[in-house]
């Protein structure tokens, strides 16, 4: 298995809503990544798993709220989000170890805040 | 700030030309070069990596790299209309954060 699975692949929520983005993946890889991009602009990278503990946020707001119940599995929480917040969001996962060797993407949820 | 420059495009290139794509990067700590192809509406693919100086062929693509330039390039061979797509450069220190360019966009005309 190759793959990042991620579902919904389209989601539309109000900002008093909340619902959650999930992830996952069977190849092995210890660390995991959610990022977000916006129309024409490169993935931002908002966190980053390894063996299962958050090791990287980039100081993303707290309506977005990461949690990764084992290995293979990755969520995103919403609440209350903003029209802003609307974008393609990205799980990636790749393995761990001195030599980055480059992630393997899901195809996304694309998220509408009305 | 880190940065990884691209030029935007888009670069048009005939059928079976070669297209080249090329990156610049700002943190000499750089260690692990990447190309990643998205089309449109769709998640990036990695479709090459590097980390030592000089070339990397993988079938119709070749990645370049130059570390006292701080420069990587992208060639593809007899390009094909599905080659069309924005291709992203992206370089990691050997951590986990991975800083992407802002893409170029190779437009290969039938």
């Amino acid at each position: 298995d190759t793959e990042v699975t991620q579902t919904p692949k389209h989601l539309v929520m109000g900002m008093t809503n909340k619902k959650s983005l999930k992830c996952e993946q069977h190849m092995g890889h210890r660390a995991m990544y959610w990022y977000k991009q916006k129309a024409k602009k490169p993935p931002e990278l908002m966190f980053v798993y390894s063996y299962e503990k958050l090791s990287i946020n980039e100081s993303v707001p707290s309506r977005f709220s990461p949690e990764c119940p084992n290995s293979s599995l990755l969520n995103l929480h919403l609440h209350a989000l903003q029209p802003e917040d609307s974008a393609l969001y990205l799980c990636a996962s790749s393995q761990t170890g001195t030599l980055n060797y480059g992630y393997t993407f899901g195809s996304g949820t694309r998220l509408t805040v009305v | 700030q880190k940065e990884v420059e691209q030029n935007s495009g888009p670069l048009s290139v005939p059928e079976g030309a070669i297209a080249s794509l090329n990156c610049t990067y700002s943190d000499r700590g750089s260690q692990s070069f990447f190309w990643y192809r998205q089309y449109s509406g769709k998640s990036p693919e990695l479709i090459m990596f590097i980390y030592s100086n000089g070339d990397k062929e993988d079938g119709r693509f070749t990645a370049q790299l130059n570390k006292a330039s701080q420069y990587v390039s992208l060639l593809i061979r007899d390009s094909q209309p599905s080659d069309s797509a924005t291709y992203l450069c992206a370089t990691t220190t050997g951590g986990f954060k991975t800083i992407f360019g802002a893409g170029t966009r190779l437009f290969v005309k039938a």
